[in-house]
């Protein structure tokens, strides 16, 4: 148990939907980054939180938007659902005093 | 553009033989590259990170390498076992973020009883 947690395990939407996905951070740590794996893939970097404010994105479009709040917890919400957004979503923390993240069990997104 | 690859994409040896994972990644200017573990459905476990300064790490029956200049990490298991089981992904750190890493996709390990 990495003491990261994400809500919901499971969800199925349909297309133009849209879908908000949480995340609660291990206690004290301040960056939580977000991740999209698609099935036989490797994680691919959505963006990153620090200190409430977004400070690194990947190559996504703007429906993909995230909040990180005071107690660390954070959200990422996708609008306009596309079939090719059904993905396994995780969500890692870590302090910045240490290069290790650790990830939550993910959400399993399916969109018909 | 960093690119991470794995080879083979599965792998499958039987209980107690030692095994080595391969990974190549395309840029040497990297910040760390960490070896995970994802068992099916599930998150990643972290099981070793690599500075850009060190050559090895070691926990238990696990051992990582880094070759900077070759563009390469291998991840040797000894002896396995049935429940190191799962699919293990290499992922590298660029200077500017260690939370934007770039994966692999990965390599699929059964250990056969």
């Amino acid at each position: 148990e990495t003491g990261v947690t994400q809500s919901p395990t499971h969800l199925i939407k349909t297309r133009g939907q849209q879908v908000t996905l949480r995340c609660s951070s291990q206690s004290g740590h301040n960056t939580v980054s977000w991740y999209q794996q698609a099935l036989g893939q490797g994680p691919q970097f959505i963006f990153q939180y620090y200190r409430e404010e977004e400070n690194g994105r990947g190559n996504f479009p703007p429906r993909f938007s995230g909040l990180q709040f005071p107690n660390y917890s954070s959200e990422l919400n996708v609008n306009a659902l596309e079939l090719d957004d059904s993905a396994l979503y995780l969500c890692a923390s870590r302090t910045t005093s240490t290069d290790t993240q650790y990830f939550g069990p993910g959400t399993r997104l399916t969109v018909l | 553009k960093q690119e991470v690859t794995q080879i083979p994409a599965a792998l499958s040896v039987p209980e107690g033989e030692n095994l080595v994972l391969n990974c190549s990644f395309t840029d040497s200017a990297i910040y760390n590259l960490q070896w995970f573990r994802q068992d099916p459905g599930k998150g990643l476990t972290s099981l070793l990170l690599i500075q850009s300064s060190q050559r090895e790490q070691t926990s238990g029956r696990l051992n990582a390498s880094l070759d900077k200049s070759s563009g390469r990490s291998t991840l040797y298991i000894a002896a396995s076992q049935p429940g190191d089981s799962a699919t293990y992904l290499c992922a590298v750190a660029r200077y500017s973020s260690a939370s934007k890493i770039i994966f692999g996709s990965g390599t699929r390990l059964s250990i056969r009883p």
